[in-house]
């Protein structure tokens, strides 16, 4: 069965440091992988979508990875800030609009 | 713009009761979803609507659960009768894309409460 893994441990860093999260995905070809923010007690909210045949996306902080050989993306957040406190969310997805999130990981910057 | 909008934000009920959820989703958006989202774990998509038309409820147990989506706009869910294992929270989400890669747009959710 499709399945997608997202590290289930907390993610603390330093203030100004670089944050990378990693999404491995087994066992489906996503056709587009997007990746979401979510804080406590609300609803994810869109981040970026990157498509398999791009291999990069950057938005201001944010830069996103997608390595369809490897089954990975990877998320990283530069200069981070307290406020990017949260848990992101991985979303691969398929043709047909079928998108499936994994389980997210809780990012912690401390100041 | 008004984003997602559900209702109630929570909702505590004894086991056994029934309980409905409600959405609305952003204007124009043709495409609705409705996740559900246990403490620790990702959105798990229980229906997707195209317009009126359920799309994908593969998800969804039709034991107890069951949504509507009437003049293709705001959406209800229901479930009857809730058990415990249905304390979660209830997302909506809309989209304007159709077939292929769009953001999706959620609502704050609706947390139940089974008792």
């Amino acid at each position: 069965s499709q399945k997608i893994e997202q590290n289930s441990e907390a993610l603390n860093i330093q203030e100004g440091k670089t944050a990378t999260l990693t999404c491995n995905y087994t066992n489906y070809s996503p056709a587009y992988l997007q990746w979401y923010r979510q804080d406590p007690g609300r609803g994810p909210v869109f981040l970026l979508l990157i498509r398999e045949n791009e291999k990069e996306k950057r938005k201001e902080r944010l830069k996103v990875t997608f390595d369809t050989t490897l089954k990975q993306s990877l998320f990283h957040i530069t200069a981070s800030q307290p406020a990017d406190s949260a848990t992101y969310l991985c979303a691969p997805g398929t043709g047909g609009f079928k998108t499936i999130f994994g389980a997210g990981t809780r990012l912690f910057v401390k100041a | 713009e008004a984003g997602v909008v559900q209702s109630p934000r929570y909702k505590i009920i004894e086991k056994k009761q029934p309980v409905a959820f409600w959405c609305n989703p952003i204007s124009g958006h043709n495409t609705l979803y409705w996740y559900l989202q246990n403490l620790g774990q990702g959105p798990e998509l229980l229906i997707r609507y195209e317009n009126e038309e359920a799309v994908d409820d593969s998800q969804l147990p039709k034991d107890r659960f069951s949504a509507e989506r009437l003049k293709g706009v705001d959406s209800t869910l229901k479930i009857q009768p809730a058990e415990l294992g249905d304390s979660a929270v209830y997302l909506c989400a809309s989209s304007l894309s159709r077939g292929h890669a769009g953001e999706l747009f959620f609502g704050e959710g609706s947390r139940l409460t089974v008792l």
